[in-house]
């Protein structure tokens, strides 16, 4: 298994407060991304990022922030969470750029009542 | 605009015999294809990759091939086992796109004993 862990592994929270999810990896890997899966979407990247303080954003961005400070922790913030962002997420890891399969952690989750 | 498509969301079949799942992809500019197993309360589990450049790839009991002038990439699973039950998702990604994963939406295989 690769090194990834995401803590928390399930949250239940309201509308409009925020949550902050982490993946934290052992591997030393410079990708890390953050997908959401929904049910008849498969996985949908949310952010991504290719080194310490360098991100970018996926297809479904709008209300999500990240952060990376360090290697191994890549943050995903909902400022004010609402009930659309109901979802499992997902945190991913990947060694080089290139033609390389990424490797998924065990998912998060995430109730908005 | 789903850009890669798995049309049947589940398969079923007997233990022993073949597994076939397709995949569908609109982006002429995709060039590396894979395939992901999923458990139920587990992350993805990376099973097999594709190159643009190949038209088949296999991998003990799981083969890949690619139809570039179709734009389908099929798994098959031969024979198909109990453990083998779980959703599989095929995902690609472009060069040209920074190699930012895309997912089907997946199909869910039950192998019956």
């Amino acid at each position: 298994d690769a090194g990834i862990t995401q803590s928390p592994r399930h949250k239940v929270t309201e509308t409009g407060t925020p949550v902050t999810l982490r993946c934290h990896q052992t591997e030393n890997h410079r990708y890390m991304y953050w997908y959401r899966q929904d049910p008849g979407h498969g996985l949908r990247l949310i952010h991504y990022s290719y080194g310490v303080k360098d991100t970018d954003k996926g297809e479904v961005s709008d209300g999500y922030s990240v952060s990376r400070s360090k290697t191994e922790d890549f943050l995903l913030t909902l400022e004010s969470a609402t009930s659309s962002q109901t979802s499992v997420y997902f945190c991913a890891i990947k060694d080089r750029a290139g033609n390389q399969p990424q490797h998924f952690g065990d998912g998060t989750r995430l109730s908005i009542l | 605009d789903q850009q890669v498509k798995q049309n049947s969301p589940s398969l079923s079949v007997q233990e022993g015999r073949i597994s076939i799942l397709n995949c569908d992809y609109t982006n002429s500019m995709f060039d590396y294809f894979l395939w992901y197993k999923k458990y139920p309360a587990e992350g993805p589990t990376f099973l097999i990759s594709i190159s643009s450049i190949k038209d088949k790839n296999e991998d003990g009991r799981f083969t890949v091939f690619l139809n570039k002038s179709a734009k389908h990439l099929s798994l098959h699973i031969v024979p198909s086992q109990p453990g083998d039950s779980a959703v599989y998702f095929c995902a690609a990604t472009a060069k040209a796109a920074g190699n930012k994963l895309t997912f089907g939406g997946g199909t869910r295989v039950l192998v019956k004993p």
